[in-house]
C-alpha cells in the first residue's frame, strides 16, 4: 500500500539527548515536510524539502535538523538545543508545489515525543 | 506571514448542519485546504479551493471568497464520527500555514 510511515508512534527521551524521528513515503512525492503540533495551536512548519539533497527552514527550525539523502526518506533530529521538544510531530509529503497542481499534503500517523 | 482565524469549538446535534468559518490575511494567496483530524491521529484531506465558489463532496462542502479572505466548511447530516478537529490551511507560494483548528462535538 502507498503511504507515509512514521516510527515510533510514542517516544520518550531524557532531557539533553538528541533524538531522530523517521519519516518514509512510497508515494513518489518530491516534497516532504515536518510539522509540530501543540495543544490549542495550529501545525507549525519546522523544515521542508522540495527535492533530494535540498531543504529549507520553516517557521520554527531552531533546535532541529533534517537530511534528505533519498526521495523516500526525510528524518528529523530534535537536538538538545530545542527548548520545548515535547510535542506531536507530523510528517507530510506532496507533489512538488512549484510544479503546479493541487499539491495536497498527505500526513503520516505522527510521533508523540515526550522529553522527561 | 499569515493570520488564520477559526472558532475554537462548536457543538451540534446528530443529523444537523454545522458551518465552520475561516478568515485569513495573506500577501500571496495560492489555495485553501480543509483537513479533518481526530484526536491523536494525523490530519486527513477534505477539500481544496483556489477559485471563488463552492466545492461539494458528499456531505462536506467548502466555500471560498478570495476578495473577502474567507472560507467555510459545511458539514451536513452530521454523524457521531464527524466529531473531530477541522483545520483550515492557506497556501502561500510553496508553504501551508494552518489555523489552530475548530473542535466539533456531535451530540446524539
Amino acid at each position: 500500500d502507498g503511504g507515509i510511515t512514521q516510527s515510533p508512534k510514542y517516544l520518550f527521551r531524557k532531557e539533553g539527548q538528541n533524538v531522530t524521528l523517521s519519516c518514509e513515503q512510497n508515494l513518489n512525492h518530491d516534497a516532504m515536510y515536518w510539522y509540530r503540533q501543540d495543544p490549542g495551536q495550529g501545525l507549525r512548519l519546522i523544515y521542508y524539502s522540495q527535492i533530494v539533497n535540498d531543504f529549507q527552514k520553516g517557521d520554527i527550525a531552531e533546535g532541529y535538523s533534517v537530511s534528505r539523502e533519498k526521495k523516500e526518506s526525510f528524518p528529523l533530529t530534535v537536538t538538545s538545543a530545542q527548548k520545548n521538544p515535547t510535542a506531536f510531530y507530523l510528517c507530510a509529503s506532496s507533489d512538488n508545489p512549484l510544479a503546479g497542481g493541487t499539491d495536497t499534503q498527505y500526513f503520516g500517523p505522527g510521533t508523540r515525543l515526550t522529553v522527561l | 506571514g499569515q493570520n488564520i482565524d477559526q472558532p475554537t469549538e462548536m457543538t451540534a446535534t446528530e443529523g444537523a448542519i454545522v458551518q465552520i468559518n475561516c478568515t485569513y490575511q495573506t500577501s500571496g494567496f495560492n489555495g485553501l485546504f480543509w483537513y479533518q483530524q481526530h484526536a491523536g491521529e494525523a490530519p486527513t484531506f477534505l477539500s481544496y479551493n483556489v477559485l471563488d465558489g463552492l466545492e461539494e463532496k458528499g456531505r462536506f462542502s467548502s466555500f471560498l471568497s478570495r476578495s473577502k479572505g474567507y472560507s467555510y466548511l459545511l458539514l451536513k447530516e452530521l454523524q457521531m464520527k464527524d466529531s473531530a478537529s477541522y483545520l483550515c490551511a492557506v497556501r502561500e507560494r510553496d508553504k501551508l500555514s494552518f489555523g489552530a483548528g475548530t473542535t466539533v462535538t456531535v451530540r446524539a
